[in-house]
């Protein structure tokens, strides 16, 4: 069983929609829950990183973390076209350095 | 700012052969990794540097797989020799360093075909 586990899609929604991006994981030791979006043919680039339990908001970019249920998810309100691409969940441990990424969900949003 | 650059974008080679990435981390970026991604997953770490140092290379294939970061800026990867299973993309990231949670910024990554 992988540490973490993602939906790998593809997701296909119309302009405008809420787009809900979840991820499970195994190890109660992650503290850091992270979301990076990659474009085809571009590295990952960092959205969001939250610490703990809890909600976090960047913009049209909602991130939550339920621990207790080893539960992630990422939410995008007024989902545009430009926001189609791959989308990584990403965990760390306290006082790690390593990454451990999730497999990536693939969102196409269509105009 | 210029962000993170690798070289080359593409690369297709015949298995058995020996094949070497560059990467250009950011001006001022302590810290370097060099990931793995395959074809539908995430990024799988390879090794990290701090400075010129080596802190984590674990999940490096020893056997066929070296890298170095000669005076803590620029890195090489290499594999000598090429299998079919190392058809991958070849992320390069860098941060600041120092802190776990330093964001990094990653390169556009070195596609890589082994036939």
């Amino acid at each position: 069983q992988k540490e973490v586990e993602q939906d790998p899609g593809p997701l296909s929604v119309p302009e405008g929609a809420i787009v809900s991006l979840n991820c499970t994981y195994s190890n109660s030791a992650f503290q850091y829950f992270m979301w990076y979006r990659q474009y085809s043919r571009k590295g990952p680039e960092l959205l969001m990183y939250t610490y703990s339990s809890g909600n976090k908001e960047d913009g049209r970019f909602t991130a939550q973390v339920d621990k207790s249920s080893k539960y992630i998810s990422l939410f995008i309100r007024d989902s545009q076209p430009s926001d189609s691409a791959t989308y990584l969940c990403a965990m760390m441990y306290t006082g790690g350095f390593k990454t451990i990424f999730g497999a990536g969900t693939r969102l196409f949003v269509k105009a | 700012e210029a962000g993170v650059v690798q070289s080359p974008r593409y690369k297709i080679i015949e298995k058995k052969q020996p094949v070497a990435f560059w990467c250009n981390p950011i001006s001022g970026h302590n810290t370097l990794y060099w990931y793995l991604q395959n074809l539908g997953q995430g990024p799988e770490l390879l090794i990290r540097y701090e400075n010129e140092e080596a802190v984590d290379d674990s999940q490096l294939p020893k056997d066929r797989f070296s890298a170095e970061r000669l005076k803590g800026v620029d890195s090489t990867l290499k594999i000598q020799p090429a299998e079919l299973g190392d058809s991958a993309v070849y992320l390069c990231a860098s941060s600041l360093g120092g802190r776990a949670l330093d964001e990094q910024f990653f390169g556009p990554g070195t596609r890589l075909t082994v036939l």
